[in-house]
């Protein structure tokens, strides 16, 4: 069974570029989650979603920062304009809430803004 | 505002020794606690967790403890192995499968 899948796991960009940070959550998962994590901060929540709503995104930085799961199999992060305060590995991770515990993490996706 | 706190960056162990890492926590909400593990250039993988009506779960050569009144858990490895060399995170959340509050890690390194 394939776990939670991101893409890109690498990317490197400019300052002032849109990022697109992109997920496949585990299929028959109700929650996705998206985490930054950085050497200062370790691993932050920046939003989560249960049944494709968002629930939380009060970790969101700024509003450079938005995220969509437009259904269940899908979702993004999106920086726009990015800076380079924001190179970070970002992680998604999906759940099935409220019944089993852990959250399963994808690979991660580094970003480098330049 | 860091709800869980993990203060020791690093460990080192001897290969068939124990290894301890421990976790604080602020939040009294917190009812469920999950250790992950953590390789370089991969995501976090769960371990081992624990919910508040419980003071010790056990899987293998992995033990996790809860100490609700000091707000502490801590993570035994008996015995540790080279491969068990990674950052381990403490996380606690109010429900299972909700979003987690992650400590910054401890990174163990296992020698031979």
């Amino acid at each position: 069974d394939a776990g939670v899948i991101q893409s890109p796991r690498h990317e490197v960009t400019e300052m002032g570029q849109e990022v697109t940070l992109r997920c496949k959550p585990i299929s028959g998962h109700n929650s996705l989650f998206w985490y930054r994590q950085t050497m200062m901060r370790g691993l932050e929540l920046l939003i989560y979603f249960n049944n494709n709503v968002p629930i939380d995104d009060s970790g969101m930085p700024e509003d450079r920062f938005s995220a969509k799961m437009p259904n269940a199999s899908f979702s993004t992060l999106k920086i726009q304009p990015s800076e380079p305060r924001d190179s970070a590995v970002y992680f998604c991770a999906s759940s099935l809430a409220g019944l089993t515990g852990e959250l399963f993490f994808g690979e991660g996706s580094r970003l480098t803004v330049l | 505002d860091q709800q869980v706190k993990q203060n020791s960056p690093s460990l080192s162990v001897q290969e068939g020794r124990i290894s301890i890492l421990n976790c604080d926590y602020t939040n009294s909400m917190f009812d469920y606690f999950l250790w992950y593990k953590k390789y370089p250039a991969e995501g976090p993988t769960f371990l081992i967790s624990i919910s508040s009506i419980k003071d010790k779960n056990e899987d293998g050569r992995f033990t996790v403890f809860l100490n609700k009144s000091a707000k502490h858990l801590s993570l035994h490895i008996v015995p540790s192995q080279p491969g068990d060399s990674a950052v381990y995170f403490c996380a606690a959340s109010g429900m299972p499968g909700y979003a987690l509050n992650f400590g910054k890690g401890t990174s163990l390194l296992v020698t031979p």
